[in-house]
């Protein structure tokens, strides 16, 4: 069945260092979304990315989706201790209606 | 607040009992999913819904769980002579509908689930 890995599972930082996730899955995807969790609540969309090569950016968030449609990673920028939660892609593959969640990387910014 | 509401938000149970969670989904969302997320893990897909319609359920969910949304409104999960190891948030989500610009999948806070 479809997998989606993330890496890395756990990211300390520094405050104003940047960072970086990716999600890489085992088949192609439709379309891929990025959640936030922060500790003790509930996932909460960021972004959707559906061509391939794509890139979004919010703020000091990027976004970019594989030109293969397999693959996708989330660039913060000069981290703040509000970016503190777990990031979590989602992909939806073809021939389902459901999203698969990748392992999720746990971000913790030291201040 | 996005919206979407479970109840109850936690539910200590004893092994073997039998338990119900609700959802009530954004208002006009036609879309349905259910979840559940262990410590330390991403959400696991449950079953989805389509309106009232039941349209895909995980295989690796057991016959001890049962989901349904009657009138395509709320939802209901049972979950029936409960293990330990079903212990987790449950979580609900519900999206508009189909299309690239309404699948994004809004989340409510879950019911954390403790079987004794």
């Amino acid at each position: 069945g479809q997998q989606v890995m993330q890496i890395p599972q756990y990211q300390h930082v520094q405050e104003g260092e940047d960072f970086t996730t990716y999600c890489n899955s085992s088949t192609t995807l439709s379309n891929i979304q990025w959640y936030k969790q922060r500790p003790g609540g509930h996932p909460v969309f960021l972004i959707q990315l559906v061509k391939s090569g794509e890139v979004k950016k919010q703020k000091r968030l990027t976004f970019q989706f594989g030109e293969a449609k397999k693959n996708s990673s989330l660039h913060i920028t000069a981290t703040q201790t509000t970016d503190v939660g777990t990031y979590f892609c989602a992909g939806f593959g073809s021939g389902t209606y459901k999203y698969i969640f990748g392992t999720g990387t746990r971000l913790k910014v030291l201040a | 607040d996005t919206g979407v509401s479970q109840d109850p938000r936690h539910k200590i149970t004893k092994r073997g009992q039998n338990v119900t969670f609700r959802c009530d989904p954004i208002s006009e969302h036609n879309r349905l999913y259910w979840y559940r997320q262990t410590l330390g893990q991403g959400p696991e897909f449950l079953t989805y819904f389509q309106n009232e319609a039941q349209l895909e359920k995980s295989r690796l969910l057991s016959d001890r769980f049962s989901a349904e949304r009657p009138k395509g409104s709320f939802s209901t999960l049972e979950i029936q002579r409960t293990e330990q190891g079903d212990s987790a948030m449950y979580l609900c989500a519900s999206s508009l509908g189909q299309g690239i610009s309404k699948n994004i999948q809004y989340f409510g806070a879950g019911t954390r689930l403790s079987v004794l």
